[in-house]
């Protein structure tokens, strides 16, 4: 994911709307792609990965989608709720390199009632 | 099964000083990474454990240090504290290196005066 940023970007989504958050990423050798959940004081928890031989993965209510000719990647969250409104990280893994992410900077999902 | 268990939770420094944090990873995972989270910089690898052998480290100084014990427990320790230092420290557990999935603890977090 892109390194560093001072502000969150936040996006706002009316419940019962889809929300698409998105994130690039800069390193060609990335082979493993994730994104995190991250609610106030908890740590991230684990939504939905995609390896890099993959465009599209779905999971409960989300998928992800790769495109690796432009280094993007992006969450969509079907239906959001509530429980939803948390800060959203993807994180890439460069080959051979195990446990070892690099986090985007994050977004701020707002769900308004 | 129980999460990842990071302790303490909450602590206050003072610059100078030293501090240990303490990891227990979910049962059968053998696999210890750590991140440090803050504002500005984001969450960043600080190193990864596996086998009781540091296998991955990040771009800290070597005031950061870590060790992961036969159980898989894994300690961070960071030297003479600086204010920058101030953080959330995470602790990532999986079950093999390479496996995919972390799964993130609630952190401790450390402000340093």
């Amino acid at each position: 994911g892109e390194s560093v940023g001072l502000h969150l970007p936040t996006l706002s989504v009316q419940e019962g709307d889809n929300s698409i958050i998105n994130c690039a990423y800069s390193n060609s050798a990335s082979d493993y792609f994730i994104w995190y959940k991250q609610e106030s004081g908890k740590g991230p928890q684990f939504i939905i990965d995609i390896r890099s031989n993959m465009d599209k993965r779905q999971g409960q209510r989300v998928t992800v989608l790769l495109n690796k000719t432009v280094k993007h990647l992006s969450l969509q969250i079907a239906a959001t709720q509530p429980g939803d409104s948390a800060v959203y990280f993807c994180a890439d893994r460069n080959t051979g390199t195990a446990s070892k992410l690099t986090f985007g900077t994050g977004t701020r999902l707002q769900v308004t009632l | 099964k129980a999460g990842v268990t990071q302790t303490p939770r909450y602590l206050i420094k003072t610059r100078g000083q030293q501090v240990t944090l303490s990891c227990s990873p979910i049962s059968g995972h053998r696999s210890v990474s750590w991140y440090q989270q803050t504002p500005g910089q984001g969450l960043q690898f600080l190193f990864e454990y596996f086998s009781e052998t540091q296998r991955n480290k990040g771009n800290f100084p070597g005031r950061f240090s870590g060790r992961q014990f036969s159980n898989s427990r894994s300690e961070m320790n960071v030297s003479t504290l600086e204010l920058g230092d101030s953080a959330l420290y995470l602790c990532a557990s999986s079950l093999d290196r390479g496996s995919g999935e972390l799964f993130f603890g609630e952190g401790s977090r450390l402000t340093v005066l």
